[in-house]
């Protein structure tokens, strides 16, 4: 079984900091998809990357794709209220075409 | 369009109770996912099908857990009999295309089950 771990699993910062947050695996994936989920609600598409060292930028939010297709990370700068929500990252693999594997979340809290 | 559709939102039943989650995906989209998700082991695909037809189901915890697409709109997660370990919150998502790096999927909002 394909795991992907990101780090950190919580994370309570104030409006306007600066937070990175993490996915890894020891997997190779040919493409990789971050994911944010509010409360009593299904996860929400963000951004796909693809290509190992693929870096996008989403407004205030930046992602990049390591160059081995093993890792991911999610940069958000000057954080906000409507921030807040659960980060979930998904790789996907040749060999399962529409199979995505989840991350274990990283549940981000912004206060005023 | 009005999205994935999932009913009920909320269910909350008896151990050793049926229990029927239902899903409309998004139409024109050919395949659909069920996952489940808790605190403990996050968001797991169950199984997913493609035009109708089930394409993986080892996610399927066990031979209490069925589910069927009897047409393009409408699909069923059963648990029967149920047990407290299957609480949890139950997703449907639905994609338009199975190519990799286009495979966008859209979740409805789940269905929190309680198994009492």
């Amino acid at each position: 079984t394909q795991l992907l771990e990101q780090s950190p699993q919580f994370l309570s910062i104030q409006e306007g900091e600066n937070l990175t947050v993490y996915c890894n695996s020891s997997s190779v994936f040919s493409s990789l998809q971050w994911y944010r989920q509010e409360p009593g609600e299904g996860p929400v598409l963000l951004v796909t990357v693809v290509t190992g060292g693929e870096v996008k930028k989403l407004k205030r939010l930046t992602f990049q794709f390591g160059d081995a297709r093993k890792d991911s990370s999610l940069h958000i700068t000057a954080a906000q209220p409507g921030d807040t929500g659960l980060y979930l990252c998904a790789g996907i693999n040749t060999g399962t075409a529409s199979k995505l594997t989840f991350g274990t979340g990283t549940r981000l809290q912004v206060t005023l | 369009d009005a999205g994935v559709i999932q009913s009920p939102r909320h269910e909350v039943t008896e151990m050793g109770q049926e229990v029927t989650l239902r899903c409309k995906p998004i139409s024109g989209h050919n395949s659909l996912f069920w996952y489940r998700q808790t605190m403990m082991r996050g968001l797991e695909l169950l199984i997913y099908f493609n035009n109708n037809v089930p394409i993986d189901d080892s996610g399927m915890p066990e031979d209490r857990f069925s589910a069927k697409m009897p047409n393009a709109s409408f699909s069923t997660l059963k648990i029967q009999p149920s047990e407290p370990r299957d609480s949890a919150v139950y997703f449907c998502a639905s994609s338009r295309d199975r190519l990799l790096a286009k495979n966008i999927q859209y979740f409805g909002a789940g269905t929190r089950l309680s198994v009492l």
